[in-house]
């Protein structure tokens, strides 16, 4: 079975432009969530969807938007794109939302703006 | 606001040794606390735990979970240059998606 699979695996970008990050959970999985990795942080949640719907979402700035897709594939944007949103970008998936199963990740994809 | 503390925050070993990572959580309604290990890019799945007291054993790793005291440790014996990584501990609680510790950084040397 396949992974989660996200593209493109690099990004450079400049400030002030806009991204867009694609993410393919598992075969199965219809819940995905989003992360952001940097050094300083650690992993800090972005966004999770289920059925097209956005279930939570973390203490971001509306810049950052998602969605996901009737074949559960999802996207996740950054507009106006910062200095400091240079990180590595994680997506995750599971059967469903639950907290009784662990979220399996993507190998990301790293963001870097100059 | 839920909070994963993880420590040391890096650590450098020689091949051969044993070695004990720490997580302490202070979350609402305590669902249940999880490793990963992450080598280059995406975490992958370590344990799952959710009861206190019981330890989950994989190889030369095995965690344990202290749901009184709110901390959990992972202990690595005989670690290879392979077990180099960054190991997140994350905790799921109420209705929160996963909260992640910044992680701890080990590095094996031959």
């Amino acid at each position: 079975k396949a992974g989660v699979t996200q593209t493109p695996r690099y990004l450079i970008k400049t400030r002030g432009q806009q991204v867009t990050l694609s993410c393919s959970p598992i075969s199965g999985h219809r819940s995905v969530s989003w992360y952001q990795q940097t050094p300083g942080q650690g992993l800090q949640f972005l966004f999770e969807y289920f059925s097209e719907t956005q279930r939570n979402k973390g203490n971001f700035p509306g810049r950052f938007s998602g969605r996901q897709f009737s074949n559960s594939r999802s996207e996740m944007n950054v507009s106006t794109l910062e200095l400091g949103d240079s990180a590595l970008y994680l997506c995750a998936s599971q059967t469903r939302p639950s907290l009784d199963s662990p979220l399996h990740f993507g190998n990301g994809t790293r963001l870097t703006v100059t | 606001e839920d909070k994963v503390v993880q420590s040391p925050l890096s650590l450098v070993v020689h091949e051969g040794d044993t070695v004990t990572l720490n997580c302490s959580y202070e979350v609402t309604n305590f669902r249940s606390l999880l490793w990963y290990k992450q080598e280059k890019k995406a975490p992958t799945f370590l344990f799952m735990l959710t009861s206190s007291g019981i330890e989950k054993k994989s190889g030369r790793l095995s965690s344990i979970l202290d749901k009184k005291e709110l901390f959990s440790i992972l202990n690595i014996t005989a670690t290879q240059t392979g077990d180099s990584a960054i190991y997140l501990c994350a905790v799921y609680s109420g209705n929160t998606p996963l909260v992640f510790g910044k992680g701890t950084r080990l590095s094996v040397i031959a």
